[in-house]
């Protein structure tokens, strides 16, 4: 079956704009998550859906948010982007979560 | 558990050598544990997964880890590392807030 999708792979940015960033899950999957990886911070949580509902979210400012629609795929958002928002963005994909995780390859987001 | 910790953050071997990596789980009620792999410019992959049972777990590619509760441990180990599995090497654990507490990641180079 196919994997996690993310689109796009690369985005580059400019100080204030925004980005929409998009995620298709494993079919059958309903939890899908996402994180944010930088070489200072590691793996950082951002936020969790399932059912179209976020359930969990992460230590993150009010500029990250994220939204899941009826066919589990995922999109997030962050609004006035920062040089430090820079980063690989990866989603994940769950049946339950202590079966494990299914990680996309990310988009790699660079704020100039 | 909830929190896990890795204290090798840069490990370099020649092939052919013996491979372990640390892992270090808080206590927090049902223990459940994961090592992922990132390859350079690739994305998570799941190693090996523990839930219960048998504390010596069979990964993929050759892998395994032990389960120590009397150590609080979850060690990642390859009796023969070759230069594929030069990577960044993630433990990982369920937080029951339905998404993963990862460990800093430990970077692996083997030197042919």
């Amino acid at each position: 079956k196919a994997g996690v999708t993310q689109t796009p792979r690369y985005l580059i940015k400019t100080r204030g704009q925004q980005v929409t960033l998009s995620c298709s899950p494993i079919s059958g999957h309903r939890s899908v998550s996402w994180y944010q990886q930088t070489p200072g911070q590691g793996l950082q949580f951002l936020f969790e859906y399932f059912s179209e509902t976020q359930r969990n979210k992460g230590n993150f400012p009010g500029r990250f948010s994220g939204r899941q629609f009826s066919n589990s795929r995922s999109e997030m958002n962050v609004s006035t982007l920062e040089l430090g928002d820079s980063a690989l963005y990866l989603c994940a994909s769950s049946l339950s979560g202590l079966y494990g995780y299914t990680f996309g390859s990310g988009t790699r987001l660079t704020v100039v | 558990a909830q929190s896990v910790s890795q204290h090798n953050h840069h490990v370099i071997l020649s092939e052919a050598a013996s491979l372990e990596l640390g892992c270090n789980y808080s206590y927090g009620g049902t223990v459940n544990l994961f090592w992922y792999v990132q390859y350079p410019g690739q994305h998570l992959q799941l190693l090996l997964k523990y839930f219960s049972g048998d504390p010596l777990v069979k990964g993929i590619k050759g892998f395994e880890a032990e389960f120590i509760k009397s150590k609080f441990s979850f060690n990642l180990r390859k009796p023969s590392v070759q230069w594929s599995d030069t990577a960044e090497y993630f433990c990982a654990s369920p937080t029951g807030a339905n998404n993963l507490f990862f460990g800093t990641g430990t970077r692996l180079t083997v030197i042919p």
